[in-house]
């Protein structure tokens, strides 16, 4: 079985500051995880992913997000916030095997806000 | 290359009716997802299918919904005799590799149950 836990519902920044955006997993496997985001009635954009490659890994609009192992983690995070960065982020961690093969379970969301 | 498409992209319906929501996938993936994002909550997996089989239905309801993905023609997901509960955004995913690649979402279907 796998989860994820996103351990803050909202976040918000100011223009220019940087954005931290928690995530837990749980897996019994090496996990596949991904950020996505989505804009107030869109789709989801995938923002970045793990795949057992480099634990550091780039994203789209200069996000980022850390791999760690030892603390079942995989933050997201930006060094500085854009007006047109508020969105709701998913963290999702995907099945490796059996009838389950794909499927992407995903985190409650994380609200960002960003303040002028 | 188009992306996932989903239509309509909104939808009403009065409860009791039909609801029938389309997804065609990029053009060469063969495997569909749906997922259901209820009003505040995240996304929730539905089913998976591949050309003409259902994988894996664990996250459908057991009554009222089916889904389907015939040969020819988009991936359709059926809800009959819809309640005031069944209004979400369902999302249509699709992958050339689900394993290996990630999966493209489209738009969603906003489904409002009146």
């Amino acid at each position: 079985a796998q989860s994820v836990t996103q351990l803050d519902s909202h976040v918000s920044v100011s223009e220019g500051t940087p954005v931290l955006l928690r995530c837990n997993y749980s897996s019994s496997y090496s996990p596949s995880l991904f950020w996505y985001v989505q804009h107030p009635n869109k789709g989801l954009q995938l923002l970045l992913k793990y795949t057992s490659a480099a634990t550091l890994v780039k994203g789209i609009n200069g996000f980022e997000a850390e791999f760690k192992k030892s603390e079942t983690s995989f933050h997201l995070t930006k060094p500085s916030a854009h007006m047109s960065d508020a969105a709701e982020y998913f963290c999702v961690v995907r099945a490796a095997g059996g009838t389950s093969y794909g499927k992407l379970t995903f985190g409650q969301g994380t609200i960002l806000t960003v303040h002028p | 290359n188009a992306g996932v498409m989903q239509n309509p992209r909104h939808l009403v319906r009065r409860r009791g009716q039909e609801a029938r929501l389309r997804c065609s996938p990029m053009k060469g993936h063969s495997h569909v997802y749906w997922y259901r994002q209820l009003p505040e909550e995240g996304l929730k997996f539905m089913v998976y299918l591949q050309k003409e089989n259902i994988i894996d239905e664990s996250g459908m309801p057991k009554e009222r919904f089916s889904a389907e993905f015939p040969k020819e023609g988009p991936s359709i997901l059926r809800i009959q005799q819809v309640v005031r509960g069944d209004s979400a955004a369902y999302f249509c995913a699709s992958s050339l590799d689900p394993g290996s690649y990630e999966q493209y979402f489209g738009p969603g279907t906003r489904l409002t149950v009146t």
